[in-house]
């Protein structure tokens, strides 16, 4: 069975730094999708960011880029430019190409200092 | 709509009552998907469905759970004689089909058994 394991229950950022959140997975699928959510305290879950493992190029969106390491099952998350916005728990998720479903990993709490 | 809506926000009931949870998947998605994040958890997923064909119903926790979808429109997800530990978020998403892997998640049914 697929787990997704993130290792960082909290982090906590100064406002304009950059943090990098960590996710491995461990599968044996060789085609998969990898998602990072983020969930502020109103519930709703919000995609920023995914990556097709066929793709070798990381994935990025405006100031959100992963860092995708296939061999090593790990798949981080970079903020650069922190914003108070930015705050909210964020999620790893993994999803084979056969299966539908999302396998998410336990979240990091993510404090964004001013 | 714009989004994937559920309703209630948020429902409190007594253990041992039945309860119903709606889903409005965005127009135009075929799948459909039910997750529950337990306090402090990451999302497990429950149940799929994808168009007409038979829903893959394997995360679904015990026979007390069950979901229903017409066609590819609203989903109901219905707890019978619940328990305390049924005491949840349950996040519903939609996803289109032909290559559009990504899930779009609904506010989530806050739901508390006393």
């Amino acid at each position: 069975a697929q787990t997704v394991t993130q290792s960082q229950p909290e982090m906590s950022v100064q406002e304009a730094e950059t943090v990098t959140l960590s996710c491995t997975y461990d599968t044996s699928e060789s085609d998969y999708y990898l998602f990072w959510y983020k969930q502020p305290p109103s519930r709703q879950m919000i995609l920023v960011i995914r990556q097709e493992a066929y793709k070798q190029q990381n994935a990025t969106e405006n100031r959100f880029s992963v860092n995708f390491q296939k061999a090593a099952k790990s798949f981080s998350l970079k903020i650069s430019d922190s914003q108070l916005g930015d705050a909210a728990m964020y999620f790893c998720a993994y999803r084979s190409r056969p299966a539908r479903q999302l396998t998410f990993g336990s979240g990091t709490q993510l404090t964004v200092l001013p | 709509g714009a989004g994937v809506s559920q309703s209630p926000s948020n429902k409190v009931t007594e253990k041992g009552k039945d309860v119903e949870l709606r889903c409005d998947p965005i127009s135009g998605h075929t799948a459909l998907y039910w997750y529950r994040q337990r306090l402090g958890q990451g999302l497990e997923f429950l149940i799929y469905f994808q168009g007409n064909s038979a829903p893959d119903k394997s995360g679904l926790p015990s026979d007390r759970f069950s979901a229903e979808r017409t066609g590819e429109s609203v989903s109901t997800l219905t707890i019978q004689r619940t328990q305390q530990e049924d005491s949840a978020v349950y996040l519903c998403a939609s996803s289109g089909n032909r290559g559009q892997e990504t899930q779009y998640f609904g506010p989530g049914t806050r739901l508390l058994v006393l």
